[in-house]
Parts: C-alpha cells; structure tokens; sequence
C-alpha cells in the first residue's frame, strides 16, 4: 500500500511570505501524485496534479508543485501567502498503472497565515 | 452543472444504531468512492463503486456497506454504530475514463456516535 508523509502538522507563515508545504510518498513507482485543500467545514478541493509530462506543476490559487523522483517528493510552494490560502492542506497519491483511481491521503498539514 | 452532492450535512446517531449518507455524482461521472475522515486525519479509503458494483474496499469491517443505483448514485450504510465512527464521510466521484486522474469531493456528512 502506498504512504504519504505531511511533514508539519501546522505551518505558519506571515501574508506575504513564501508557503512551503512539504510530501513525501513512499512508492518505488512514481504513483500520480494531487494536492487538494479543505476549508473549514468544506470537502476537499483540487489544487493541483502531477499526472506525466513536466515536473512542475502549475495549480489554482497560485499555487505549484514539483515532482521529484530521486527524493520521492511533491512539495507544494506558494510564493506570496494571502490571507485566503489559510486552511488544510492534502497531499494524496494514487497508484500509476491501477484502474481503480483509489487515493492515499497524508495527514494534512494546516496553514495559518498572520496578518 | 451541480458538482458532488451530499446528504444529509450533519447527523447524529447513537451506538448501536444505523445510519445511510447518500452521495449524488458529478454529472457524467459513473464512479463513486467514499472516504472517512476523522478529526484531525487525512481521508481513508472505505470502498469504490463501479457499474453498481462494489469494485475495491479499504480496511473497514463489514459494518460499512454500499450501494450503487443505475443512475450512478450511491449510499453508504454503517451498522452498529460504535463511537469511533464518528467522522467526516466524503464521497467522491469521477469521469470513467480518468478515474486515475481526478476525483471530485463532495462537502462531506458530519456524523456524530454519542
């Protein structure tokens, strides 16, 4: 079974500042790879996905991602925090060549951004 | 176009008890997943349903069964209830010929086990 590691729990970051979110995932095969955000007492949003083709994924909100084989990583940046980004972030993987699209979730890492 | 509808939002239960959440899919998706958050986790898979057949199950008891209708809709249904079921139950559906791609949540049904 796949695993996905959120390192920080809880990341705080001043409006304005760069967001780092960090995801590691424990495949030898690179798994397609999302980030998706939940807003308090919302479902989950899609952010972003690393499916094929460039490693540098452009999202909504401003957001990317860079997919790195060789440190099995998928770490989401952001470079100006606003206001808005505060809120829970997900990294999920799921399993290339699978047809059954099932998604492993980390734990989430929550964004708080100060004014 | 509606995206993934939920119902009910919130919901209460006691031990012992059964409960059925229901999940409508985006328009033109024919696949359902369901996905349990508790508080302060990430979402784990429970099962997916495909032409009305349970097609892949995470690691839950058989308290938690499924279905899915012709029209693609699905429910979900925990029996005796224990309080530990408590959680956020997400459903997601996507389009069949990228369900390796993309899955579109609903907004969840808060369940509370008292």
């Amino acid at each position: 079974a796949q695993s996905v590691t959120q390192l920080g729990s809880h990341v705080s970051v001043s409006e304005g500042a760069l967001v780092l979110l960090r995801c590691n995932y424990s495949s030898s095969v690179p798994p397609y790879l999302f980030w998706y955000v939940q807003y308090p007492n919302q479902g989950l949003q899609l952010l972003l996905k690393y499916t094929t083709g460039a490693t540098l994924v452009k999202g909504i909100n401003g957001f990317e991602a860079e997919f790195k084989k060789s440190e099995t990583s998928f770490h989401l940046t952001k470079p100006s925090a606003h206001m808005s980004d505060a809120a829970e972030y997900f990294c999920a993987v799921s399993d290339r060549g699978s047809t059954l699209g099932r998604l492993y979730f980390g734990r989430g890492t929550q964004l708080t951004v100060w004014p | 176009d509606a995206g993934v509808t939920q119902s009910p939002t919130h919901l209460i239960k006691t031990r012992g008890q059964q409960v059925t959440l229901r999940c409508s899919p985006k328009s033109g998706h024919d696949t359902v997943s369901w996905y349990q958050q508790a508080l302060g986790q990430g979402p784990q898979f429970i099962f997916q349903y495909y032409e009305e057949e349970e097609r892949q199950r995470g690691n839950f008891p058989d308290r938690f069964s499924g279905h899915q209708f012709p029209n693609y809709s699905s429910e979900l249904n925990v029996n005796a209830l224990l309080l530990g079921d408590s959680a956020l139950y997400l459903c997601a559906s996507s389009f069949p010929e990228y369900y390796q791609e993309t899955q579109y949540f609903g907004p969840g049904t808060r369940l509370l086990v008292l």
